[in-house]
């Protein structure tokens, strides 16, 4: 099925360690996004991608990165894992002009650093 | 600055009764607004958008929701709620670079 698809689901780190999350879409979207979840804050901006190339940073973009290689994928790293990266962290993907549906969303990836 | 604030961090109902869920926004220019729902260990589903048109919007799984300019709302709606639709449900306005803004979320549990 068409949509966003984001491996793995769960993951524990320990502190200082790093990884990438990945997400994929097969929707054709120009636009890709990450967001990080956590209770009573809703959704905050890590990174963005308006096009393989491009990428810029969100509203809280420390201790992560992310590369447009290709339109389909957008990873994300974490550079050396926090306690305070704990969190469910989605992708989401659009069209750029058109957004009939807004964003699409990951099933999204829940994240523990001990 | 572009904003969206959802004031009720939870709202309860009983089953059968009609359930609204608060969003206002802040925007320049016209507002392109959405609905969203989250099912417990999933990922957002979009509900509805209002681009223009009728103030009253209707989406998925019997939602809808009312337009109101000169309020700067937004609410979502149900004329008789189900204890499937408990969930968390947000809110969410396009901004002038294109990018959606997200309420904080409201969950709605429906009691039996």
């Amino acid at each position: 099925n068409a949509g966003v698809t984001q491996t793995p689901k769960f993951q524990v780190l320990k502190t200082g360690q790093s990884m990438t999350l990945q997400c994929a879409q097969d929707m054709n979207h120009e636009y890709m996004s990450w967001y990080r979840q956590d209770p009573g804050m809703g959704l905050r901006l890590i990174h963005y991608s308006v096009g393989a190339g491009i990428t810029d940073q969100g509203e809280v973009p420390n201790g992560y990165n992310v590369s447009r290689s290709t339109t389909e994928d957008f990873p994300l790293r974490l550079l050396s894992a926090a306690p305070s990266q704990t969190s469910v962290y989605f992708c989401a993907s659009s069209y750029l002009v058109e957004m009939p549906y807004g964003y699409t969303f990951g099933s999204g990836t829940r994240l523990t650093v001990v | 600055a572009q904003s969206v604030a959802q004031p009720e961090d939870q709202v309860n109902v009983a089953e059968g009764n009609p359930l609204t869920v608060k969003c206002t926004y802040s925007v320049s220019g016209n507002p392109y607004l959405f609905w969203y729902v989250q099912y417990p260990n999933r990922g957002l589903q979009f509900l509805l958008k209002y681009i223009t048109g009728d103030n009253l919007v209707k989406g998925s799984y019997g939602f809808e929701a009312e337009f109101n300019k000169s309020q700067t709302s937004f609410h979502l709606k149900k004329p008789s709620a189900l204890v499937s639709d408990s969930a968390l449900y947000f809110c969410a306005v396009r901004d002038d670079t294109d990018k959606l803004i997200f309420g904080t979320g409201t969950r709605l549990q429906v009691f039996p």
